[in-house]
Parts: structure tokens; sequence; C-alpha cells
């Protein structure tokens, strides 16, 4: 395992339709995070997971976005009725962090993202 | 949530020159976190300041973090065109363990 590993790497859907990113971490990190990113802009936070439980989910997330990471190993991100305003870099990335101080972080690694394009 | 404030938004210097990008936030950070994402890539992590007043250097590149811990930045000495990329700097925000600055995008011109 020498990094995180994101699935597909590109994606092109049709609006409306429904879309499954997948994202392998590191395999001994237990901190699992996706962000999302368009042009010009920095990583946005989505949600995050520590092990199998999901910790924390953006606000600005709607309804529409779902995050899994059942075992504590892999996680999938859906998104249900994509709307062309979608259309980004989906970054997976995953650490180390302390199970009871949320705050404190060891360094994150990013997969290669998937780009989706809803057209 | 918390924010971490990042100027400039761009910089565009000669090859040689210096560059110097600031994090600001407005409540205290226990950690900060530097990160650069070249053009196509994804964000590399830097380095990770912890202790107040804490300065980190790596070859050219050098890393302060606040006395008050609400700031931070990264420092660039004679810019290479391998520096070329965006610098993002990331701390804890609210529940979040790591919420990201937009970044600095620095161009070199040869």
């Amino acid at each position: 395992d020498t990094g995180v590993s994101q699935n597909p790497r590109h994606k092109i859907t049709k609006r409306g339709q429904n879309v499954t990113f997948r994202c392998d971490p590191i395999s001994e990190h237990n901190r699992l995070y996706w962000y999302r990113q368009t042009l010009g802009q920095g990583p946005e936070f989505l949600t995050y997971f520590q092990n199998e439980a999901q910790l924390e989910k953006s606000r600005l997330l709607s309804d529409r976005f779902s995050a899994e990471r059942p075992k504590g190993s892999f996680s999938t991100l859906e998104i249900q009725r994509t709307e062309q305003g979608d259309s980004a870099m989906y970054l997976c990335a995953s650490s180390l962090g302390r199970t009871f101080f949320r705050g404190m972080n060891t360094e994150a690694f990013f997969g290669q993202g998937t780009r989706l394009t809803v057209v | 949530g918390q924010q971490v404030m990042q100027i400039p938004q761009y910089q565009h210097v000669q090859e040689g020159e210096d560059f110097t990008t600031y994090c600001n936030s407005s409540t205290t950070l226990s950690n900060i976190q530097w990160y650069k994402q070249r053009p196509g890539g994804h964000p590399v992590f830097l380095i990770q300041l912890v202790k107040s007043g804490e300065v980190k250097k790596q070859k050219r590149l050098t890393f302060q973090f606040g006395e008050a811990k609400k700031n931070s930045s990264l420092h660039i000495t004679a810019t290479q065109t391998t520096d070329v990329g965006t610098y993002f700097c990331a701390g804890p925000g609210g529940n979040t363990p790591l919420v990201f600055g937009k970044g600095t995008r620095l161009s070199v011109i040869a």
C-alpha cells in the first residue's frame, strides 16, 4: 500500500444521474476525509471519518451527498441526482488522528482525486 | 465554521526573488499545516507547526507560527521554477481537524 487510491479518476455523467466514488486510504490511517475542489479554489471540506464513524459533515453539503466507511477501511461518496454545479475534483485524504482529540492531526495524504463532469 | 484566511491570492515573482504567503485565523489554532499543490496535482504535505512562535526550515522554505497561534507564514528564499504551485495552510476548524485556506498561487518567471 503505497498511498491513497481513488476510483474512478474521471467520471462524466448526465444531470440527474447518481454517481459513486471510492477511496482506499493508507491502511493504518484511522481518519479519512472527503474534499471538493474547483478550479482556483482550495479544498472544500465535505466530511470526515474516524475509523467507521462519520464525525462531521459540512453544513454546505446537501442531502444528495452521502458517504460511508463501513469497516473503517475504504470509503464511498455518493452523489444522487447530480447537478451541473457538482462538477469538481473530489479529493480523498487520510491521516492518523488521536481518538479523543479531534483537533490534532498528523499529515494528510491525498489521493489523485476523481474529476466529475456533469453534462 | 472557523476558516483560515490566506493572502495574497496570487503572487508573480521573477526567479530568484523571495516569496511570502500569510495565513490568519480569528481564533487560536492548536496546530497548522502547510501543503503545496502543483498544477494538475493534488495537495502534498509540507510541514506541521504546533508550538507558539515555532520556526521550521526546509532548505529555502521557512515556516513560522505566530506567538498567539493565530497566524502563520511561509517564506521561500530565491524562488525557482520548481516552486510554482499553490500553497495552502490548513488547520482545525470547529469540529473538523483539517480545514484549508483558499491558497496562494505562486508563478515564477524565469
